[in-house]
C-alpha cells in the first residue's frame, strides 16, 4: 500500500520557467513533510519542510504547499535552473512513528537549457 | 556534504554471505536511521537508532539487524545474503527523534552474486 504517491515519475520545463511537483498521501495521521533533491550516485539532500499547522513554506526558489483536505502537497521551483535536474522524492511523517519517512517513488525533473 | 558518512562505498559479496555497513552521524545528531532503494521499491525504511536505543523499524528482514554504538556510529549487519538483497543502503542522521529534517550520507552500494 503506497502511502505517498508521486504520479509523474518525469517532468521536464524550460529553464527560467516554474516546476511543479506533485505528491498525494492516504494517511492522514501523516503531519509532517519534506522534499528532498537526489541525484544519481549520490544521498538525497534535503531541500524543504513543512509541518501541518502550515499551509506554506518558501525557502528562496523553493515553496512547498500542503493542501491538508486533499492530501496533496506541491513543491515549485521559480525559476527553473539546468542544475535543478534531479530526481525528486516527498517524504511524510506522522505521529507514534518515530522519526520515520514514507517517500514517494521519485519524480525525474529535467530542465532544458 | 551533509556531515554523514557511510563505509564503505561499494560491495560486493556472494549469497549466503553476510556484510556489515557502517555509519557515523553529522556532529551532534543523536538519532541514525537506516533505508533501502532498490530499483523497484523506492526508499524504504529499515530501522531508526535514538541515543543507542531502537525507536521505529520498518520492514527490517529477520536476517538484517542493527546497532547503534556509544559513539553514536551505527552499523547495519545483513545476514544470509540474497539476490534481492542487491541495492543501496542509507544512513540518514537528525538531531532528535521524530519529525525532523534527517540528513543522508552518500550510500552503500551492495551487489550480491
Amino acid at each position: 500500500d503506497q502511502q505517498v504517491k508521486q504520479n509523474s515519475p518525469s517532468l521536464s520545463v524550460q529553464e527560467g520557467r516554474i516546476s511543479i511537483l506533485n505528491c498525494d498521501y492516504t494517511n492522514s495521521m501523516f503531519d509532517y513533510f519534506l522534499w528532498y533533491k537526489k541525484y544519481p550516485a549520490e544521498g538525497p539532500t534535503f531541500l524543504i519542510s513543512i509541518s501541518s499547522i502550515k499551509d506554506k513554506n518558501e525557502d528562496g526558489r523553493f515553496t512547498v504547499f500542503l493542501n491538508k483536505s486533499a492530501k496533496h502537497l506541491s513543491l515549485h521551483i521559480v525559476p527553473s535552473q539546468p542544475g535543478d535536474s534531479a530526481v525528486y522524492f516527498c517524504a511524510a511523517s506522522g505521529n507514534n512513528q518515530g522519526g520515520k519517512l514514507i517517500f514517494g517513488q521519485g519524480t525525474e525533473l529535467s530542465v532544458k537549457p | 556534504d551533509s556531515g554523514v558518512t557511510q563505509t564503505p562505498k561499494h560491495l560486493i559479496t556472494a549469497t549466503g554471505q553476510r556484510v556489515t555497513l557502517r555509519c557515523s552521524p553529522r556532529s551532534g545528531d543523536l538519532s541514525v536511521y537506516w533505508y533501502q532503494q532498490s530499483l523497484d521499491q523506492g526508499l524504504q525504511f529499515l530501522i531508526q537508532y535514538y541515543n543507542g536505543e531502537e525507536r521505529a523499524k520498518g520492514n527490517i528482514l529477520e536476517r538484517f539487524s542493527a546497532q547503534q554504538f556509544p559513539d553514536l556510529h551505527s552499523e547495519l549487519n545483513l545476514s544470509s545474503l540474497e539476490l534481492g538483497d542487491s541495492a543501496l543502503y542509507f544512513c540518514a542522521s537528525s538531531v532528535g527523534a521524530s519529525k525532523e529534517t534527517q540528513y543522508f550520507g552518500p550510500g552503500t552500494r551492495l551487489l550480491v552474486l
